[in-house]
């Protein structure tokens, strides 16, 4: 079975930019979970989405906005780059909602923002 | 703002000794649980605790949990050069929507 897949691997952008980072979730688990790692840290929780709506978020400005689709996969968009968004964006899936059940993560996306 | 606090930040340890990792936690969780990354990549799932167990067992690995202390522990015997990795212990708040609450992790290096 595949696990979490995400795209793009690596991604380089210019401050101002916006970029889209897609996630698709295990066959079969309704929940995504999005988080931020930046270097030398753990992971930063911005996003979850359960059945299509946004079940939490974290301490994350508007520019971070995301979405689940119908087949349960989901996006994570930046808008206005800025230096410290550069980052290892983590998406992770589980079957059910709540972040108590374990959770599947993908590699990542490794975004450079120069 | 990160809750957990994982101590020591980083451990050298020859193949094959005990390696022991600390985390230390604020508020009152539903469970606790591990994860393991390599090079920065992806995390890996490796034990969940639930907030009325007090350690937990899986292959090499254990796990203890002091709710009193707000504290856990991971051990893993007989290392392995594989086990080389950076390991983060994660917090949920209970309510299951904000997501989990990672620690900054201790690196630990199996040297051969």
């Amino acid at each position: 079975d595949a696990g979490v897949t995400q795209s793009p691997t690596h991604l380089i952008k210019t401050r101002g930019q916006h970029v889209t980072l897609r996630c698709s979730p295990i066959s079969g688990h309704k929940s995504v979970s999005w988080y931020q790692q930046v270097l030398g840290q753990g992971p930063q929780f911005i996003f979850q989405y359960y059945e299509k709506e946004e079940r939490g978020r974290g301490n994350f400005p508007d520019r971070f906005s995301a979405r689940q689709f119908p087949n349960y996969s989901s996006e994570l968009n930046v808008n206005a780059l800025l230096l410290g968004d550069s980052a290892l964006y983590l998406c992770a899936s589980s079957f059910r909602q709540g972040s108590y059940n374990e959770q599947f993560f993908g590699p990542g996306t490794r975004l450079t923002v120069l | 703002s990160q809750q957990g606090e994982e101590d020591p930040q980083a451990l050298s340890i020859q193949e094959g000794e005990n390696a022991t990792m600390n985390c230390s936690y604020k508020t009152s969780i539903n469970n606790l649980q591990w994860y393991r990354q390599n090079s920065g990549r992806g995390l890996v799932h490796l034990i969940l605790i639930r907030s009325n167990e007090r350690e937990k067992h899986s292959g090499r690995l254990r796990v203890t949990l002091d709710t009193s202390k707000k504290s856990s522990s991971l051990l893993i015997t007989a290392s392995r050069a594989a086990d080389t990795a950076s390991y983060f212990c994660a917090t949920d708040d209970g309510g299951g929507a904000d997501g989990l609450t990672f620690g900054k992790g201790t690196h630990l290096i199996i040297q051969p």
